[in-house]
């Protein structure tokens, strides 16, 4: 079992629509939580940091982090075609061994 | 300001040869990265610098040599190109091990 799930998608949404991007992960020790996107051909770049359960609020993103069943989420309110690209979810383990550990990604089409 | 740089874009190996993939940065950051990423496997950590003067190994380090030549350089050798190592390399930094990572262009490599 790999230590953090993400579906990969692709998932086809209409401008404007909610969209839902999930992680589950299996090692209650992670400490702190991203989210990154990454356009076609380029590097990820940061979107959201948590690091304790609850909702942390950016504009038109949202993360979602619940310790208790080990499940982050990003919501992205009226999605533009612009928000089209990949999703990673990553979390870091600092004591004892050192982890960061990305997600494989969740491929998002938003259709104009 | 450059962020994280990365030489070279793309690179073509034969079975057998060697290269070095070498990422600087000018954010002053502590810690740097190597990943790999591959289609359905994700961002998977190769090596990393805690800061400089160490190198640890992440999750996939086999095949793999690191230098952290001074605060702002770190390079990947692969002394025996295989072509399990084809993939696209991506450097990362961060100011220290739990902060958000700041990643460079990454490296297309096939090796025949």
């Amino acid at each position: 079992q790999k230590e953090v799930e993400q579906d990969p998608g692709p998932l086809s949404v209409p401008e404007g629509a909610i969209v839902s991007l999930n992680c589950t992960y299996s090692n209650s020790a992670f400490q702190y939580f991203m989210w990154y996107r990454q356009y076609s051909r380029k590097g990820p770049e940061l979107l959201m940091y948590t690091y304790s359960s609850g909702n942390k609020e950016d504009g038109r993103f949202t993360a979602q982090v619940d310790k208790s069943s080990k499940y982050i989420s990003l919501f992205i309110r009226d999605s533009q075609p612009s928000d089209s690209a990949t999703y990673l979810c990553a979390m870091i383990l600092t004591s004892g061994t050192y982890k960061y550990i990305f997600g494989t990604g969740t491929r998002l089409k938003v259709l104009a | 300001n450059a962020g994280v740089t990365q030489t070279p874009k793309f690179q073509v190996l034969k079975t057998g040869q060697s290269m070095t993939l070498q990422c600087a940065q000018d954010m002053n950051h502590n810690s740097m990265y190597w990943y790999r990423q591959d289609p359905g496997m994700g961002l998977r950590l190769i090596y990393y610098s805690a800061s400089e003067g160490t190198t640890d190994k992440g999750e996939v380090p086999n095949g793999y040599n690191v230098s952290r030549l001074n605060k702002r350089e770190f390079s990947l050798r692969l002394e025996s190109a295989a072509p399990s190592q084809t993939s696209v390399y991506f450097c990362a930094s961060s100011e220290n091990l739990a902060d958000t990572q700041y990643f460079g262009p990454g490296t297309r490599l096939t090796v025949l």
